[in-house]
């Protein structure tokens, strides 16, 4: 059974960086491909970007310049960075097997505040 | 980008009613549409994909149709559980997109 789970902190300050991790279990990361999804509060789902399984990765145009997204074979975990956050990087963040988004994680929610 | 047009953006129904969702593509997808169900505080769970294809384990009262640039979700005797928040997602070329959301909720 496919499981995963988003973790990091739920506080990123202005300027920061934010970092999460998407433990995966019941399958194996090298695979599929991999997803990142966010909500922020009130709104819609918005797509981050997808790392392939030959390792390439596609990003949202907006977020491009910022966001980097990779896998940790050994420890079978996706991760997503988010350099010079803002507020409106506040979100409920969601990785995702597969660029069809096939299982979800429950989302971790990071707030972007001083 | 590819954008997704999603309506109703809310709607009321009771038990056993049988509802529709839509989503307008502003290019053609072919069949590259997917919909997702989410309740707050939970994973989203994939319904549908390829447009018409249910995911394992997703109940047959619904269904899926459409190709090219509109398409439909349709549930056909709603169940409690059911009332949930429903995005369509394009996939068909990058960035992919989502539409808004139809908010499904009891009468």
């Amino acid at each position: 059974q496919v499981h995963l789970q988003e973790s990091g902190p739920g506080l990123v300050k202005p300027s920061e960086t934010l970092s999460l991790t998407c433990a995966v279990s019941g399958v194996s990361l090298t695979s599929y491909s991999w997803s990142w999804v966010r909500q922020p509060p009130g709104k819609g789902l918005q797509w981050i970007g997808v790392i392939h399984y030959s390792g390439t990765t596609t990003y949202d145009p907006s977020l491009k310049s910022r966001v980097t997204i990779s896998v940790d074979k050994s420890n079978n975990q996706l991760s997503l960075r988010l350099t010079s956050v803002t507020a409106a990087d506040t979100a409920v963040y969601f990785c995702a097997k597969d660029a069809g988004l096939e299982y979800w994680g429950q989302g971790a929610l990071v707030t972007v505040s001083s | 980008d590819i954008q997704m047009t999603q309506s109703p953006s809310s709607l009321s129904a009771a038990v056993g009613d049988r509802v529709t969702i839509t989503c307008r593509a502003s290019q053609r997808i072919a069949n590259s549409l997917a919909w997702f169900q989410h309740i707050p505080g939970k994973a989203p769970k994939a319904l549908i994909y390829v447009a018409s294809s249910l995911r394992g384990g997703v109940p047959s009262r619904f269904s899926g149709s459409g190709y090219g640039t509109d398409f439909t979700l349709t549930i056909s005797g709603l169940q409690p559980e059911d009332f949930a928040t429903y995005y369509c997602l394009q996939y068909n070329s990058f960035p992919y997109t989502f539409g808004q959301g139809t908010k499904l909720e009891i009468k």
